[in-house]
């Protein structure tokens, strides 16, 4: 059974720190590794997309990176921000027997202080 | 604008009154997909399609139907919901690739919240 793990489940820091959201999966046949914000209530916004082809990705602030070999992703946020408060949630899909399906992690709950 | 739409977004019910919750999308996308969220358990895939009339089950199936047979269009069917289907559900779609996987970044609905008295 194909699972995702996001550590820590929830993170506190002060405004501009630079910070890492973890997420480890245990099935190494991705097709992509996506992750999402959700704030409380609310849908899920797309961040950053990784091919399974590729080892980072790039958003303003965001940086995403992949290390299939070792079953790794990680969310870099760059000097954040009150507003980045939010849940972040990774997802992985897969292909062969298994395309279509998508896992999603439980999620990293991330608070920012002013 | 692009977009997954759901309808409806906030639905109370009793056990065992059929429902149906539609989810429709304008971007031609070949993958639909259904989860629900539930506190403590996370977001859990319930059914998905790779193209019209193709549908598989994800990780939580039970007690759901789903039918696709247009292409923007993946309703969800609980024909005797109960108690705990009580959750937020979402709706997503993405393009499909040639291998069958899922090609590019899901897009989610607003959600629904159905409450199951």
């Amino acid at each position: 059974k194909q699972e995702v793990t996001q550590i820590p489940a929830a993170l506190s820091v002060p405004e501009g720190e630079n910070l890492v959201l973890n997420c480890s999966f245990t099935d190494s046949a991705i097709y992509n590794l996506q992750w999402f914000r959700q704030d409380p209530g609310k849908g899920l916004t797309s961040l950053l997309l990784i091919q399974s082809s590729q080892r980072e990705q790039t958003s303003g602030r965001l940086n995403a990176s992949l290390d299939k070999s070792s079953g790794r992703s990680t969310l870099y946020i760059a000097a954040s921000q009150p507003g980045d408060s939010a849940t972040y949630l990774c997802a992985v899909t897969y292909y062969n027997t298994n395309a279509g399906k998508s896992t999603f992690g439980d999620g990293t709950t991330l608070t920012v202080k002013p | 604008e692009a977009q997954v739409t759901q309808n409806p977004r906030y639905l109370i019910t009793v056990t065992g009154k059929k429902l149906t919750v539609t989810c429709s999308q304008n971007m031609n996308h070949e993958y639909m997909s259904w989860y629900r969220q539930d506190p403590g358990l996370g977001l859990r895939q319930i059914y998905y399609s790779m193209n019209v009339e193709v549908t598989d089950k994800g990780d939580v199936p039970e007690g759901y139907k789903v039918s696709r047979k247009e292409k923007r269009n993946f309703p969800l069917i609980l024909e005797s919901p109960s108690p705990n289907q009580t959750s937020l559900y979402f709706c997503a779609s993405s393009l499909a690739g040639t291998s069958g996987g899922v090609l590019n970044e899901q897009f989610f609905g607003p959600g629904t919240r159905l409450t199951v008295l």
